[in-house]
C-alpha cells in the first residue's frame, strides 16, 4: 500500500518570497507523482507530475518539484509567491499497475503581502 | 476543453434519506473514481471504478455506497441511508484514455449536507 506525507499542515510566506512544501511517500512499487492546487470552494487541479525521466518537473503558475527516489521525496517549490497562490496544496501518489491515487493531509500556503 | 461535470453542486437531506451523486466524465476516459472531503480534510479516496466493475474500494466504502455506470456517460454515487458523518464534498475524477497513470481530473464537486 502507497501513503503520503505532507510534513507541513500550514506555511506562511510572504509575498515575492521562495516557499518550498515538503511531500514524503512510501510504497513498495515504483509510482507516479503529482501536485494538485484546490483554490477555495473548487476542485483540485494538476499542478505537476512526476511520470519518468528528469527528476525535476516543471509545472503551471511557475511551481516545480524535484522527484527524489533515494528519499522517497516530491517537494514542491516556487522561487517567489504571488498573493494569487493562496491555496491549499495536495501532494499524490500512484502505484504503478494500481487503481487508485492517494493524497495526503494537504499544505495551506498563505501569501501575505 | 474537455472536463468532468458533477450534478448537483450541493445537496440537503435528511439523516436516513438516499443520496444519488451524479458524474460525467471525460468522454473516453476508462477509469472513474469517487473522493471524499470532509470540511478542511483531507482528500480521501472512496472507489475506483473500471471495465464496469469496481476495481478497489476503501474501508469508507461500506455496504452503503454504491456505483454505477448507468449508461456510456453517467457516472453515479449512491449513499443509501445518510448519516450525520456523511456531510462532505464529494468529487469525482476520470483519468486515463490507455495505460492509467493515476492523473486524475475532477470535477468541482457536490457538496452533502446531512440534517
Amino acid at each position: 500500500a502507497q501513503s503520503v506525507t505532507q510534513l507541513d499542515s500550514q506555511v506562511p510566506v510572504f509575498e515575492e518570497a521562495p516557499v518550498e512544501l515538503r511531500c514524503n511517500y512510501s510504497s513498495s512499487v515504483s509510482v507516479y507523482l503529482f501536485w494538485y492546487v484546490q483554490y477555495p470552494n473548487q476542485g483540485l487541479q494538476l499542478l505537476l507530475k512526476y511520470l519518468s525521466g528528469s527528476t525535476l518537473v516543471k509545472g503551471i503558475n511557475g511551481f516545480e518539484a524535484e522527484f527524489n527516489k533515494s528519499q522517497t521525496s516530491f517537494h514542491l517549490r516556487k522561487p517567489s509567491v504571488h498573493i494569487s497562490d493562496t491555496a491549499e496544496y495536495f501532494c499524490a501518489v500512484f502505484n504503478t499497475g494500481g487503481f487508485k491515487t492517494i493524497f495526503g493531509a494537504g499544505t495551506r500556503l498563505f501569501v501575505k503581502a | 476543453e474537455p472536463e468532468v461535470t458533477q450534478t448537483p453542486s450541493h445537496q440537503v437531506t435528511q439523516m436516513g434519506q438516499e443520496v444519488i451523486l451524479r458524474c460525467v466524465p471525460i468522454s473516453n476516459h476508462l477509469y472513474f473514481y469517487w473522493y471524499r472531503q470532509i470540511l478542511g480534510q483531507k482528500v480521501e479516496f472512496l472507489v475506483s471504478f473500471y471495465n464496469n466493475e469496481i476495481s478497489e474500494k476503501s474501508e469508507i466504502f461500506d455496504d452503503q455506497f454504491s456505483v454505477e455506470r448507468p449508461d456510456g456517460s453517467n457516472f453515479t454515487l449512491k449513499i443509501r441511508s445518510t448519516k450525520l458523518e456523511d456531510s462532505a464534498m464529494y468529487f469525482c475524477a476520470s483519468s486515463a484514455f490507455g495505460q492509467n497513470t493515476g492523473e486524475l481530473f475532477f470535477g468541482e464537486g457536490s457538496r452533502l449536507t446531512v440534517l
